[in-house]
């Protein structure tokens, strides 16, 4: 099952510029994650905000979540052509076990 | 870098076969999990184990059998797979799976084909 959706679902952006994703989530949460997948490669696990957050920073990394409008944000600023990757957000859903449920995903492709 | 191992990288095998993936994690963590992904399309779950026993199976085909020996290790044992079984199964792990905040680290996957 899915729980997010992101948009868009692509983003194609120059070196330098700055990058905002987009989720949007069906249940309540406990806590939202984001993570970057690289082609054809693992996730890498980037921010956790939980629900009693609004916003969190983490380096060049923005995440914003609003929990009235089921919605979070994702910002890059300053992109690098290495950040070029698939980014899903994550939210877990508690059911007695920490069950990890991924949005639709947004493909960003950074150009030098 | 990662700190969940996946073995192998890549597999091929026939619908006939009989194969296992295998994951391995020394950061203590108690919960351990096996995701499903094809391609273009978010991870999906397929099942947790907490403190070594299956607490979550999402419904999953019966030909995939997990197995969880120990702590540290994860293998997802593989037979009488069809053809769109192919994809990415990605092994990941957390501190434990009943607390909810905990971050959940993933590996870099096994690409399994099946022809």
């Amino acid at each position: 099952s899915q729980q997010g959706e992101e948009d868009p679902q692509a983003l194609s952006i120059q070196e330098g510029e700055n990058a905002t994703m987009n989720c949007s989530y069906k249940t309540s949460i406990n806590n939202l994650q984001w993570y970057r997948q690289n082609s054809g490669r693992g996730l890498v696990h980037l921010i956790l905000i939980r629900s009693n957050e609004r916003e969190k920073h983490s380096g060049r990394l923005r995440v914003t979540l609003d929990t009235s409008k089921k919605s979070s944000s994702l910002l890059i600023t300053a992109s690098r052509a290495a950040d070029t990757a698939s980014y899903f957000c994550a939210t877990v859903v508690n059911t007695g076990f920490q069950k990890l449920v991924f949005g639709t995903g947004t493909r960003l492709l950074v150009s030098p | 870098d990662t700190e969940v191992t996946q073995t192998p990288k890549h597999l091929v095998m026939g619908m006939t076969n009989k194969k296992s993936l295998k994951c391995e994690q020394h950061m203590g963590h108690r919960a351990m999990y096996w995701y499903k992904q094809k391609a273009k399309k978010p991870p999906e779950l397929m099942f947790v184990y907490s403190y070594e026993k299956l607490s979550i199976n999402e419904s999953v085909p019966s030909r995939f059998s997990p197995e969880c020996p120990n702590s540290s290790l994860l293998n997802l044992h593989l037979h009488a797979l069809q053809p769109e079984d192919s994809a990415l199964y990605l092994c990941a792990s957390s501190q434990g799976s009943g607390t909810p905040g905990n971050t959940i680290y993933f590996g870099e996957g096994s690409w399994l084909t099946v022809v």
